[in-house]
């Protein structure tokens, strides 16, 4: 079974431009969460999408934004980019929503961004 | 709320030697636990998890992690380290209403030849 597939793999961006990442789940599993992971502040929830709807969200600003299509595939932009936004960023999907306990969460290797 | 403290940044140890990462947490409720590993230039992968049951749980890799309730902690052990365990470790919580996860900030564990 593939893993969870993240692309680009590198991305280098310019502040005040916009990027989006991409994630493809596990086939079969329908829960995508995004993590932002900087040495700083660590593993950083962003959000979590379900059949296609945001469950749940941290507590990031408007800028960063989500979807997941039918096909449980997930992207994620953010727009207006800053310096600060240069960070690991984690893709993880599971079977279902909200059931970390058996169905744990299965992680891609990352898009590192890098905004200069 | 749950919040979830690794007390240990780093943690350097010489091969074959033994290894605690240590990990308490704080919750007004009854919560879920697990610790996750970060191979260099990879994605997260559970190591182990504690829900119900015996307090002593076995993970991969020759990992186990004790859940010590009065003490709030969940601290992660190895008797014996290699080279290849050389990665960053996360601990994390959830309460058992909304499963949503905490995260540590992790442990860096070096291995020194």
């Amino acid at each position: 079974k593939a893993g969870v597939t993240q692309t680009p793999r590198y991305l280098i961006k310019t502040r005040g431009q916009q990027v989006t990442l991409s994630c493809s789940p596990i086939s079969g599993h329908r829960s995508v969460s995004w993590y932002q992971q900087t040495p700083g502040q660590g593993l950083q929830f962003l959000f979590e999408y379900f059949s296609e709807t945001q469950r749940n969200k941290g507590n990031f600003p408007g800028r960063f934004s989500g979807r997941q299509f039918s096909n449980s595939r997930s992207e994620m932009n953010v727009s207006t980019l800053e310096l600060g936004d240069s960070a690991l960023y984690l893709c993880a999907s599971s079977l279902d929503s909200g059931t970390t306990i058996t169905s744990p969460l299965h992680f891609g290797n990352g898009t590192r961004l890098t905004v200069t | 709320a749950q919040s979830v403290t690794q007390l240990d940044s780093q943690v350097p140890v010489f091969e074959e030697a033994p290894v605690e990462l240590r990990c308490n947490y704080s919750s007004s409720v009854s919560v879920y636990l697990f610790w996750y590993v970060q191979y260099p230039n990879q994605g997260l992968q559970l190591l182990l998890k504690y829900l119900s049951g015996s307090t002593l749980v076995k993970g991969i890799n020759g990992f186990e992690a004790e859940f010590n309730k009065s003490q709030t902690s969940f601290h992660l052990r190895k008797p014996s380290v290699h080279i290849s365990d050389t990665a960053e470790y996360f601990c994390a919580v959830s309460a058992r209403s909304n499963y949503q996860l905490i995260w540590g900030a992790g442990t860096k564990l070096i291995i020194k030849p």
